[in-house]
C-alpha cells in the first residue's frame, strides 16, 4: 500500500506571493490533517478534513485554508506569504475520524519564504 | 486545558545506553497516548501506543507504559543504536463527540555516538 505522498516536496517563494501544497492520503483513508513544524514552535495542528468536511481546525490566521476532494485528496493554500510561514508541512491521513488516532505521516513539503 | 509535557532535548547518549524520554500529560477522560519518531529529513512515523491505563506499547525494542496514576507515558529503549538517532514526540488523542484533537509534545531530539 503507498504511503502518504506529499508535492512538492521543496518550494521557495517570495513575501506576499501564494502557495498551494498537495496531500495525497493512503488508500481508503478519509481524514487528512495538515500541521506545520517548525524549531521554536515544534508541531502546529493546521487543520482536519475527514469527508470534505473540516473537522478541526488549529489557531492560525485566515490566510491558511484548505479542503479536501472527493477521492480524499488534501490541499493546503497559503496566501499573502510572511517571512514565518517558513516551515516544514506535514500532511497526516488517518482511516477514520473517531476512536484512537493513529496517523500516518507523508515527508513533508519545505516551505521557504524570502 | 489538555497538554503535553516531554524532556528538553537534545539528548546525547552512547551507543548501547539505556534511554528514556520523560512525557507527562494532562488531560480529562481517557486519552489514547502515543509515540512518533521523525527521521532526519523524514515525516513522522508511529512507534508505538496504548489506548487505555496500564497498557504497555513495544516496537523496534522501545517500550512506554500508560500510567494514569502519574499521568505519565515515559519512552524507554535498553540499547539505543546510532540509528535510533531522531526526534521523538509524546501525543495524547482525545475523542470528544465527533471531534478528535490530538495534542502534541515539542519533541525531544535524540543523538546517539558510536
Amino acid at each position: 500500500k503507498a504511503g502518504v505522498t506529499q508535492t512538492p516536496r521543496y518550494l521557495i517563494k517570495t513575501r506576499g506571493q501564494q502557495v498551494t501544497l498537495s496531500c495525497s492520503p493512503i488508500s481508503g483513508h478519509r481524514s487528512v490533517s495538515w500541521y506545520q513544524q517548525t524549531p521554536g514552535q515544534g508541531l502546529q495542528f493546521l487543520f482536519e478534513y475527514f469527508s470534505e468536511t473540516q473537522r478541526n481546525k488549529g489557531n492560525f490566521p485566515g490566510r491558511f485554508s484548505g479542503r479536501q476532494f472527493s477521492n480524499s485528496r488534501s490541499e493546503m493554500n497559503v496566501s499573502t506569504l510572511e517571512l514565518g510561514d517558513s516551515a516544514l508541512y506535514l500532511c497526516a491521513s488517518s482511516f477514520g475520524a473517531g476512536g484512537s488516532h493513529e496517523q500516518y505521516f507523508g515527508p513533508g513539503t519545505r516551505l521557504t519564504v524570502t | 486545558g489538555d497538554s503535553v509535557t516531554q524532556m528538553e532535548g537534545p539528548v546525547t547518549l552512547s551507543e548501547e545506553a539505556f534511554l528514556t524520554i520523560n512525557c507527562t500529560y494532562t488531560a480529562t477522560g481517557y486519552p489514547s497516548l502515543f509515540w512518533y519518531v521523525q527521521y532526519p529529513g523524514e515525516g513522522l512515523q508511529l512507534l508505538l501506543k496504548a489506548t487505555k491505563a496500564d497498557d504497555k506499547g513495544s516496537n523496534k525494542g522501545f517500550e512506554a507504559t500508560y500510567r494514569k496514576e502519574t499521568t505519565s507515558f515515559h519512552l524507554e529503549k535498553g540499547s539505543v543504536q546510532v540509528s535510533d538517532s531522531a526526534v521523538y514526540f509524546c501525543a495524547l488523542s482525545k475523542v470528544a463527540g465527533n471531534n478528535r484533537k490530538l495534542i502534541w509534545g515539542l519533541g525531544t531530539s535524540l543523538a546517539v555516538n558510536p
